[in-house]
């Protein structure tokens, strides 16, 4: 069954320190894998998509790592914000019927 | 200039009724979903059109339907609500199909409440 798994369910962080948001999925044939952080009240937005072949992509203080072989995913945040508080959600994307499959995120709360 | 827009934002209405969400976007994109996000935060797509051709139709109720007039509109109609319908809508759209590469850009959403 296509799972996406994402940890922690939420995490309290100081501003200015790092962190560490985990995606673990069983999802085949893959395709590709987003990170999408979600504010509040608004619609997901989306930081990073990578392909099999890629290993890491950065987006500002956003770095996602991914591992094609043990199926693992991670947003690293450096030097984290307030504004940085927000859901941050894993999709995995592969060439099925049903293509998208989300993770139910990992909320974040970055606190001065 | 918003890239994906919807109407309404707010939506409250009794059990049974029908009512409409519309969404449009100005990206010329050729794709375009929507998803629902319940009380516990979790996005699940419901439908995708490509170029006004059904793409994906995930597990809902036949008392949900999309209607696409042209490819920069995707509007969501749905009838007989029900109290569990009570979500927040998000439309979406990207140039490619849901298995490319290439950015899904999110509408604000529509906080559907049914009383």
């Amino acid at each position: 069954k296509n799972q996406v798994e994402q940890s922690p369910q939420s995490l309290i962080i100081l501003e200015g320190k790092n962190c560490t948001l985990q995606c673990n999925y069983t999802v085949s044939p893959f395709s590709n894998l987003r990170w999408y952080k979600q504010d509040t009240g608004r619609g997901p937005v989306s930081l990073t998509i990578m392909t099999f072949s890629e290993n890491t992509k950065s987006n500002g203080r956003y770095t996602a790592t991914l591992d094609a072989d043990t199926k693992q995913s991670s947003l690293h945040i450096t030097a984290s914000q307030l504004s940085d508080s927000a859901s941050y959600i894993c999709v995995v994307v592969h060439s099925g019927n049903t293509p998208l499959v989300f993770g139910k995120g990992t909320r974040l709360s970055v606190i001065a | 200039d918003t890239a994906v827009s919807q109407t309404p934002k707010y939506l409250v209405t009794q059990m049974g009724n029908d009512k409409s969400i519309k969404c449009e976007q100005n990206l010329g994109h050729d794709t375009m979903y929507w998803y629902k996000q319940d009380s516990k935060k979790f996005l699940k797509i419901m439908f995708s059109y490509n170029n006004k051709e059904l793409i994906i139709n995930e597990t809902v109720p036949n008392r949900f339907s999309p209607k696409s007039p042209d490819k920069a509109h995707l509007n969501l109609h749905i009838n007989s609500l029900e109290l569990g319908d009570s979500a927040v809508y998000f439309c979406a759209s990207s140039f490619l199909r849901a298995s490319g590469t290439d950015t899904q850009y999110f509408g604000p959403g529509t906080r559907l409440t049914v009383l």
